[in-house]
């Protein structure tokens, strides 16, 4: 079975200073992995996602992500915070036979300060 | 284009009744799948469907039921609603019921049971 790790709860951080969210992940078959980021009150928005092919991948607003087989790791980078970065973000995986299930770590709540 | 839209936004329920939820997919996306967002479990997995047939279910109880109409909406239905029921419950749609395929949320409807 699958399972989907975030390994910080907050991250605290300030405006333009540069950021790191650590997501880890466990599947005995190939995954696909994807970020979402949650604003208040409002549904998930992909922010990337790793499907093949290029392990470092770029998404919306500045954001990277870079897939690391051997640590089993997909973590979520951008080199400059907004404050209009803070959010909820969650990491997310789902093996490729298992259609649009997927799994969902804990989240991290992006606290971005002036 | 319009988006995944959810119906209603809020509700509020008591213990005991049942609960309809309506989500109306991306136009031309076949494959619609439910997740129920709560602070104590995050985000999990509930059932997904594809053409009208069920392709996938979550570890709930069969209080949570679902199914899909043929012009793609769908609905779910919680009978016999607990406190433990009150959560965001986030609808997300697909071209097709292949996990490499983008999902997009809509903003969710929340339940609280009181």
């Amino acid at each position: 079975a699958q399972s989907v790790t975030q390994l910080d709860s907050q991250v605290p951080v300030f405006e333009e200073a540069p950021v790191e969210l650590r997501c880890n992940y466990s599947s005995s078959v190939s995954v696909y992995l994807f970020w979402y980021v949650q604003y208040p009150n409002q549904g998930l928005q992909l922010l990337l996602k790793y499907l093949s092919g290029s392990t470092l991948v770029k998404g919306i607003n500045g954001f990277e992500a870079e897939f690391n087989k051997s640590q089993t790791s997909f973590h979520l980078r951008k080199p400059s915070v907004h404050i209009s970065d803070t959010a909820e973000y969650f990491c997310a995986g789902v093996e490729n036979n298992a259609g649009n299930m997927l799994t969902f770590g804990g989240g991290t709540r992006l606290m971005v300060k002036p | 284009k319009a988006g995944v839209t959810q119906t209603p936004r809020y509700l509020i329920k008591t213990r005991g009744q049942q609960v309809t939820l309506s989500c109306s997919p991306i136009s031309g996306h076949r494959s619609v799948s439910w997740y129920q967002q709560t602070p104590g479990q995050g985000l999990q997995f509930l059932f997904e469907y594809f053409s009208e047939t069920q392709r996938n279910k979550g570890n709930f109880p069969g209080r949570f039921s679902g199914r899909q109409f043929s012009n793609s909406r769908s609905e779910m239905n919680v009978s016999t609603l607990e406190l433990g029921d009150s959560a965001l419950y986030l609808c997300a749609s697909s071209y097709y019921g292949a996990g490499a395929n983008v999902l997009t949320f809509g903003a969710g409807s929340r339940l609280t049971v009181l």
